[in-house]
């Protein structure tokens, strides 16, 4: 089966600054990409995804990259805010509405 | 707009009793997924339904059994309960037309919170 390993498990960063999750995964059958942020006490929450054809896209502050050949993806945030402050997971899977593997969440913390 | 509406937000068990949990898919989703996760854990995949049928399984123990039914809402029903049986279920739903270009991504609901003493 699929296995994402996703670092780091915690970061801190100030407000303003920019952050970056790294995630690889092991199965080549992996086509789709999504990255979710959890709230305390809320389901995950789709925040942006990439398509295995699509080597980068980005939607205002927030951009993923991707690597097939390398088996990384990438999330990076630019001029956090507080309230990006959660849990972020990246997944991968065969396809768009598909099963979705998991890697261990980065807790990111966003500091005023 | 709609979302996956889960019942009941929490759930308070004791041991070797049964719990069932619901979840109602987005309108003309066709997919469920039923995933656990554990405090500071990822979610991990236990079962998922497409279109009523049983379409992949996980780590989801003998005790625990799930269906899809007519409106495509689904249950998760848990027997023998155990303490290491807390965590939050999450179930997700998604639209899946096989070489289609119009499936969408996993939506997930807020969860059931049980909590088995």
């Amino acid at each position: 089966g699929e296995n994402v390993e996703q670092h780091p498990s915690t970061l801190s960063v100030q407000e303003g600054d920019s952050a970056v999750i790294k995630c690889t995964y092991s199965d080549s059958a992996s086509n789709y990409f999504p990255w979710y942020k959890q709230e305390l006490g809320k389901g995950p929450q789709l925040i942006i995804d990439i398509r295995s054809n699509v080597g980068e896209k980005k939607d205002q502050r927030i951009a993923v990259t991707l690597n097939k050949t390398a088996k990384h993806f990438s999330l990076h945030i630019t001029e956090t805010q507080p309230e990006d402050s959660a849990v972020y997971f990246c997944a991968a899977s065969r396809g768009v509405g598909y099963k979705l593997s998991f890697g261990a969440g980065t807790t990111v913390t966003v500091r005023a | 707009a709609a979302g996956v509406i889960q019942s009941p937000r929490h759930l308070i068990k004791e041991k070797r009793e049964t719990a069932t949990l619901k979840c109602y898919p987005i309108p003309r989703h066709d997919t469920v997924y039923w995933y656990q996760q554990g405090p500071g854990q990822d979610p991990q995949f236990l079962i998922s339904f497409y279109e009523k049928m049983q379409s992949d399984k996980g780590s989801i123990p003998d005790r625990f059994s799930a269906q899809q039914f007519s409106d495509y809402h689904s249950e998760l029903n848990m027997s023998s309960l155990e303490l290491g049986d807390s965590a939050l279920y999450f179930c997700a739903s998604s639209l899946l037309q096989p070489a289609s270009s119009y499936n969408s991504p996993l939506h997930f609901g807020n969860g059931t919170r049980l909590t088995v003493t």
